[in-house]
């Protein structure tokens, strides 16, 4: 099935450290979300985005919806070590379709 | 706590065997899906309940597999005849209202093993 883009696929960086992804769709979405998933556990949701051109903050997270609709992107500031696993972006084609179509995922690794 | 609770956790199966997996969300809950997750890769769509119809199922979902919400609770997961290839992490999702924001409540998923 269709997965959307997202980049980088994995990140090694430092405690303290600022976060930034991207999640890229070659169709139009109308809802943008970020989940984040640990290992052995269900994605958990951070952030839904509604509205093109949409900036919504989460504590250190902030993502945006892009103003073509066909992306968006997620920062993480000032990295923790309970920030490490897997974020999915996520997207509905409209507003009350069932099938929410997710990412490839960006593994975020902390090294100590 | 997201309030979805899947059962067994893992299971290990011999090819060609049934299984079934069972997924509980909490009352409120009248919106249940079951998304399939394979290694390295993200959530993917297999089927909806609205209570107890289901609505919509998607082309990932062979003739081997067949999904219940009897009650609009609980839900199972059937899978016939499982092949190799049905190894995954199978995760059931919840939510409430009317319409679909995207918001959902995953269960911790239930880890298929076929050898």
């Amino acid at each position: 099935g269709q997965q959307l883009n997202q980049s980088p696929q994995s990140m090694f960086i430092q405690e303290g450290e600022d976060v930034s992804m991207n999640c890229t769709s070659s169709s139009i979405f109308n809802t943008w979300l970020w989940y984040k998933q640990d290992p052995g556990e269900g994605p958990v949701l951070l952030i839904a985005l509604y509205k093109a051109g949409e900036l919504t903050s989460n504590g250190r997270l902030t993502a945006q919806f892009g103003i073509t609709r066909k992306d968006s992107f997620l920062n993480i500031s000032a990295s923790i070590p309970s920030d490490v696993g897997i974020y999915f972006c996520a997207g509905l084609a409209n507003f009350g379709n069932e099938k929410l179509t997710f990412g490839t995922g960006t593994r975020l690794t902390i090294i100590p | 706590d997201t309030g979805v609770s899947q059962d067994p956790r893992h299971k290990i199966t011999k090819r060609g065997q049934n299984v079934t997996f069972r997924c509980d969300p909490i009352s409120e809950h009248n919106r249940l899906y079951w998304y399939r997750q394979t290694l390295g890769q993200g959530p993917e769509f297999l089927t909806y309940f609205q209570n107890e119809a289901q609505l919509e199922k998607s082309r990932l979902l062979s003739d081997r597999f067949s999904a219940e919400r009897p009650k609009g609770s609980f839900s199972t997961l059937e899978i016939q005849r499982t092949e190799q290839g049905d190894s995954a992490m199978y995760l059931c999702a919840a939510t409430s209202g009317s319409v679909n924001t995207g918001e959902l409540f995953f269960g911790e998923g239930s880890r298929l093993t076929v050898l």
